[in-house]
C-alpha cells in the first residue's frame, strides 16, 4: 500500500544551492500535508505543512508546494546548510477521518560543503 | 522545549517474551500514537488513543498489541508475545490538536527480538 511515495531515497546538494524533495500521493481524501525531518538517534521533527486549500507554504527558508491535480508536493530548501543533512519524510492525512498519518518511504539529503 | 519523552531507548528480548514499552507525551496534549518503523522501511501508523480509548488501529496492531495509560502522565505499547518481525523502531507521538496533524515524536525505542 504505497498510498504515499517518495521516488528518490537519496539527494546530494552543494552547500547554499537549493534541495528539492519530491512526493507524490494516490489517495484523493488526503487533504493536509505535513514534512518531518529526521537525524539518527531521534525521532521525525515536524518542519512545514501545507493544507489542500493552498498550493503553497513558506516559512524562512522551507517552502512546500501543493499540486492537487497532479497529486503532487515539494519541498523547497533555499539556501541548503549542511545542517539540513537528514532524512525528510512526506506524511499525508485525512482531516475528515482519523488522526493517522501516512508516510512515504523517505528522501536522505546530504548537503555538500 | 516541551518534548515527549520514550524509555527504554533499546531493548533486547527473546521471541516469544512480553515487552512494555514507555511514554511520557507533552503534558497537555490529549492525543497520542504509536508508530514503529522497521529498518530500512517506511514509518508505519500503530495505533491513535484519545479520551482513554483507542480511536484508530492499523492491521499491524493485531491481538498481541495493547496500549494503556495507566496514570495521567505514562502512555505504554505491550507486545504480549513478540515475533521476530516486531523488531522495529517504535515511536510514541502525541498532538494537542485534532485534525492539525502537528505530531511531536519522541526519539524512539528500538526494540530486537532474538
Amino acid at each position: 500500500d504505497q498510498q504515499v511515495k517518495q521516488n528518490s531515497p537519496s539527494l546530494s546538494v552543494q552547500e547554499g544551492r537549493i534541495s528539492i524533495l519530491n512526493c507524490d500521493y494516490t489517495n484523493s481524501m488526503f487533504d493536509y500535508f505535513l514534512w518531518y525531518k529526521k537525524y539518527p538517534a531521534e525521532g521525525p521533527t515536524f518542519l512545514i505543512s501545507i493544507s489542500s486549500i493552498k498550493d503553497k507554504n513558506e516559512d524562512g527558508r522551507f517552502t512546500v508546494f501543493l499540486n492537487k491535480s497532479a497529486k503532487h508536493l515539494s519541498l523547497h530548501i533555499v539556501p541548503s546548510q549542511p545542517g539540513d543533512s537528514a532524512v525528510y519524510f512526506c506524511a499525508a492525512s485525512a482531516l475528515r477521518g482519523a488522526q493517522k498519518l501516512v508516510f512515504g518511504q523517505g528522501t536522505r539529503l546530504t548537503i555538500n560543503p | 522545549e516541551p518534548e515527549v519523552t520514550q524509555t527504554p531507548s533499546h531493548q533486547v528480548t527473546q521471541m516469544g517474551q512480553e515487552v512494555i514499552l514507555r511514554c511520557v507525551p507533552i503534558s497537555n496534549h490529549l492525543y497520542f500514537y504509536w508508530y514503529r518503523q522497521i529498518l530500512g522501511q517506511k514509518v508505519e501508523f500503530l495505533v491513535s488513543f484519545y479520551n482513554n480509548e483507542i480511536s484508530e488501529k492499523s492491521e499491524i496492531f493485531d491481538d498481541q498489541f495493547s496500549v494503556e495509560r495507566p496514570d495521567g502522565s505514562n502512555f505504554t505499547l505491550k507486545i504480549r508475545s513478540t515475533k521476530l518481525e516486531d523488531s522495529a523502531m517504535y515511536f510514541c507521538a502525541s498532538s494537542g490538536v485534532p485534525g492539525a496533524n502537528v505530531l511531536t515524536f519522541g526519539a524512539g525505542s528500538r526494540l530486537t527480538v532474538l
